[in-house]
C-alpha cells in the first residue's frame, strides 16, 4: 500500500534560517508527491509536485523540495524562513490503482518560525 | 475572486439531526471532491466526482450522500449525525480526474454534540 510519513509533527527555526520539513514515501513503481500548505482556519494550498525529471522541484513562496530515490525521500526546504511561512504543511503521495486522482496525505508538520 | 467556496463555515448539530454543505467552485473544473480533517487533523478523501458523475467513494458510512445537480457543484449531505462525524470537511477541485486536487475550499468545521 502506498503511503506518506511524515516524522516530525513540529518544527521550530528562527526567522531568517534555512528551514527543512520532512517527509518519505513508501510507493510501488515512480512516485507522484505533492506539498501543501494549510493556514489556520484555511483550506490547504497547492505548493509544488514531483512527477519526473529534476530531483528539484521549485513551488510557491520560495519552495523548493528535493525528492530523492534511494532515501524514497521528498523533503520540503526553504533557504530563509518567514514569519509568515508558519502553517500546517502535508506531503502527499497520487495512489496508483484505480482512479488517478486520489491523494494520500501524511500526518502533517507543524512549522513554527520564531521572530 | 473565490475559487472555491463552501457554506456554512461552522455547522453546530445535535446528535442525530441531518446536516448539508455545500461547495461551489468557479474554475470551470470538471473534478471535485470532499474530504474530511480528523481533530487530529489527518487528511482522508471521502468522494470524488467528475463531471456529476461518482467516481471514488471511499469507505464512508451511507448516511453521507454527496449530490452534484452540475460540475460546479458538490454538496454533502449527512444523515443522523453522529459525535464521530465532527470534522472540518473540505471541498476540492482539479481540471479533471487524472489530476490531483490543487485548489481546496476553506473548510467547514462541523461539531456534534
Amino acid at each position: 500500500a502506498q503511503s506518506v510519513a511524515q516524522p516530525e509533527d513540529q518544527v521550530n527555526v528562527a526567522e531568517g534560517n534555512p528551514l527543512t520539513v520532512k517527509c518519505t514515501y513508501s510507493v510501488s513503481g515512480n512516485p507522484y508527491l505533492f506539498w501543501y500548505v494549510q493556514y489556520p482556519n484555511r483550506g490547504l494550498q497547492f505548493l509544488l509536485k514531483y512527477i519526473t525529471g529534476d530531483n528539484l522541484v521549485k513551488g510557491s513562496y520560495g519552495f523548493e523540495a528535493e525528492f530523492n530515490k534511494s532515501q524514497t525521500s521528498f523533503h520540503l526546504k526553504k533557504p530563509s524562513a518567514l514569519v509568515s511561512d508558519s502553517a500546517l504543511y502535508f506531503c502527499a503521495v497520487r495512489a496508483l490503482g484505480g482512479a488517478t486522482n486520489k491523494l494520500i496525505f501524511g500526518t502533517g508538520t507543524l512549522l513554527a518560525v520564531q521572530p | 475572486d473565490t475559487a472555491v467556496s463552501q457554506t456554512p463555515k461552522y455547522l453546530v448539530t445535535q446528535m442525530g439531526n441531518d446536516k448539508s454543505i455545500k461547495c461551489e467552485q468557479n474554475l470551470g473544473h470538471d473534478t471535485m471532491y470532499w474530504y474530511k480533517q480528523d481533530s487530529k487533523k489527518f487528511l482522508k478523501i471521502m468522494f470524488s466526482y467528475n463531471n456529476k458523475e461518482l467516481i471514488i467513494n471511499e469507505t464512508v458510512p451511507n448516511r453521507f450522500s454527496p449530490k452534484s445537480p452540475d460540475k460546479a457543484h458538490l454538496n454533502l449531505h449527512i444523515n443522523s449525525l453522529e459525535l464521530g462525524d465532527s470534522a472540518v470537511y473540505f471541498c476540492a477541485s482539479s481540471p479533471d480526474y487524472t489530476v490531483v486536487p490543487q485548489y481546496f475550499g476553506p473548510g467547514t468545521r462541523l461539531t456534534v454534540l
